[in-house]
């Protein structure tokens, strides 16, 4: 079954330290892995998105990586700050579908 | 500035009063697509569309109807809403097929429905 799992569920880290968000997925084939951020009542935003040949991909303080060996994902977020508190969802691709994971509700607070 | 829009964006209604939601896009994308949202089971698409006159089902079509007339324009349309169909709904948009591409999706501000 193609599934998308994600841990932890929810996170709260102190203002100004790292954290890392995971998503395991079964999905075969695979065409592409997504991270998006969701604050809370507004729609997703893309922040990321890799291929099955790309390792690494970063975007400001997001830093995402894929091994596409063992179906898991991370995505890494460096010096937090307030406005990172959100929901973390982790997609992928097949190429005749979208799977989106339950996503990762993270809290930074001062 | 680029964006996806829809309309309305919160909506109560009663069960079997037809309705529909608008979705609209500024970027000349040719991918569309609705999703809606739950407490606990993520995102689902409920249709898409990769171009003009051309949509299809997603994971979880039952009870819904679309229609791609022009390229910006997507509506969901709900001939007879249910309870179970209130749920928080967003349009999307990317510049080419989701699927298959590396294009970034753009998703609406969201629509949140209430059916009674």
């Amino acid at each position: 079954k193609n599934q998308v799992e994600q841990s932890p569920q929810s996170l709260i880290i102190l203002e100004g330290k790292n954290c890392t968000l995971q998503c395991n997925y079964t999905v075969s084939p695979f065409s592409n892995l997504r991270w998006y951020k969701q604050d809370t009542g507004r729609g997703p935003v893309s922040l990321t998105i890799m291929t099955f040949s790309e390792n690494t991909k970063s975007n400001g303080r997001y830093t995402a990586t894929l091994d596409a060996d063992t179906k898991q994902s991370s995505l890494h977020i460096t010096a937090s700050q307030l406005s990172d508190s959100a929901s973390y969802i982790c997609v992928v691709l097949r190429y005749d579908k979208v799977i989106f994971g339950p996503g990762t509700s993270l809290s930074v607070i001062p | 500035e680029a964006q996806v829009t829809q309309n309305p964006r919160y909506l109560i209604t009663v069960t079997g009063k037809k309705l529909t939601v608008t979705c609209s896009q500024n970027m000349n994308h040719e991918y569309m697509s609705w999703y809606r949202q739950d407490p606990g089971l993520g995102l689902r698409q409920i249709y898409y569309s990769m171009n003009v006159e051309v949509t299809d089902k997603g994971d979880v079509p039952e009870g819904y109807k679309v229609s791609r007339k022009e390229k910006r324009n997507f509506p969901l349309i709900l001939e007879s809403p249910s309870p179970n169909q209130t749920s928080l709904y967003f349009c999307a948009s990317s510049l080419s097929s989701g699927e298959v591409s590396t294009d970034t999706q753009y998703f609406g501000p969201g629509t949140r429905l209430t059916v009674l």
